[in-house]
Order: C-alpha cells, then sequence, then structure tokens
C-alpha cells in the first residue's frame, strides 16, 4: 500500500512559539507534497504546494513566512509553523502523491496533526 | 473556478435506513476526477471511491453506491442499511489538472441507533 504519516498527532504549544510538524511517505517517494488546513467543522483548504528541491508554492491569503514549508528530500516534508498564535489552531493534513503510477499520480493523505496555541 | 458543494450541513437517520449524500461539482476542465471521503471523529481521511470525468459507470460496493451524472455535475453517494459506524463527515472531493483537491464543505451524518 501507500501510506502517508505524519508526526506528531497533536501538539499544543504557547503563544509565540514555533512548532514543527513532519509529513512522510512511508513506502513511496513523493516528489510533490500538498498541506491543508482544517478549522473545527470545516472543511480542508489548501495552503500549498510542496515540490521537492524547491520552494513550495502557497496558495492566496496563506503568509509564506509564517508556514515555513520543507521539502528536504523525496519522503519528507515539514510545515513549520513560526511564532504561532491561538488563531493558528488548526487540523493540519498533509497529502503525499505518488508517482510511481504515470496514468494517474494517486495521492496519499496523512492521518493529520491538531495543533492547539495557547 | 472550480467548485464542490455540499448543500447537506448534517443529516440525522436511524440504523438500517438509506442515507444519499449529495454532491454537486463545478468545473471546465474535461479531465478531472471525483473523490468521496470519509472522516471519523478520529479525522483520518478515509478514502472511499475515485471517478474520472469519462467514466460514468455508477457504481456498488458492498453498503455504498455513487451515482455520477455529467450531466448535472453530480456525484451522490449512498449508504445502504446505515449502521452507526457510519457516523462521520463525509467529503466530495474534485481534482483537476494541477493535481490540486478542493473539498466540499463536507456533511456531518449521525447515525442513531
Amino acid at each position: 500500500g501507500a501510506v502517508v504519516s505524519q508526526h506528531p498527532s497533536w501538539v499544543i504549544c504557547k503563544s509565540g512559539t514555533s512548532v514543527k510538524i513532519e509529513c512522510r511517505s512511508l513506502d513511496f517517494q513523493a516528489t510533490t507534497m500538498f498541506w491543508y488546513r482544517q478549522f473545527p467543522k470545516q472543511s480542508l483548504m489548501l495552503m500549498a504546494t510542496s515540490n521537492e528541491g524547491s520552494k513550495a508554492t502557497y496558495e492566496q491569503g496563506v503568509e509564506k513566512d509564517k508556514f515555513l514549508i520543507n521539502h528536504a528530500s523525496l519522503t519528507l516534508s515539514t510545515l513549520t509553523v513560526t511564532s504561532a498564535h491561538p488563531e493558528d489552531s488548526s487540523f493540519y493534513i498533509c497529502s503525499a502523491r505518488d508517482h510511481r503510477d504515470g496514468r494517474f499520480y494517486e495521492q496519499y493523505f496523512g492521518p493529520g496533526t491538531r495543533l492547539t496555541v495557547t | 473556478a472550480q467548485k464542490v458543494t455540499q448543500a447537506q450541513t448534517e443529516i440525522s437517520v436511524v440504523e438500517k435506513e438509506d442515507v444519499t449524500l449529495d454532491c454537486v461539482y463545478e468545473t471546465r476542465d474535461t479531465t478531472y476526477y471525483l473523490f468521496w471521503y470519509k472522516q471519523p471523529p478520529s479525522g483520518e481521511l478515509v478514502f472511499l471511491i475515485r471517478r474520472n470525468s469519462f467514466d460514468e459507470q455508477n457504481e456498488i460496493s458492498g453498503r455504498y453506491s455513487w451515482n455520477f451524472q455529467k450531466s448535472t455535475s453530480s456525484f451522490n453517494f449512498t449508504i445502504t442499511a446505515s449502521q452507526v459506524v457510519d457516523s462521520a463527515v463525509y467529503f466530495c472531493a474534485l481534482r483537476w489538472g494541477t493535481y490540486k483537491y478542493i473539498f466540499g464543505t463536507g456533511t456531518r451524518l449521525k447515525v442513531l441507533a
């Protein structure tokens, strides 16, 4: 199968601190990973597209200096929420695109990371 | 622009009832994919089905069935003989050429015992 993991699964941090979330493709290589944010009882909203070895592409309205994305290898992308504030509290989900299947490039979602900023 | 609309915010049914979740989408692309995901309280997205724009054949998988109609831009999902374990939020999603997903707002399904 194709498994995507996220670490940590939940994190509580104090306002003003930074927190890093990892997204790993465990059994396939992912040249592209995506980061989504989901506020309580709302839909998933794409934040950015992370490409291995290059800069991430951010969606309109997403602050790239606040949400730092690094895709240093084919199996790991990290999202760092810098100077977190309570309004950043959300459920962050990553997905990884499996490029082994040239016909479809299936994407697989991680289990999500629940961030609470106090 | 791409758009996915799930007009039903919340549905409650009694166990063993059938329930249909509606999804209407908008896209100008001729090649696209439609998905249904289930999100239980744990938060993890569970993949249910994928359909491409060239395949309007409806599908039945166990208690699940899907009705894809391009003429009405709809991709509805039916659960037959619902069970309490079906309680979750269900998302319809559209994926197009950029490999990006856009999700609907979700339908919260409550199945009462």
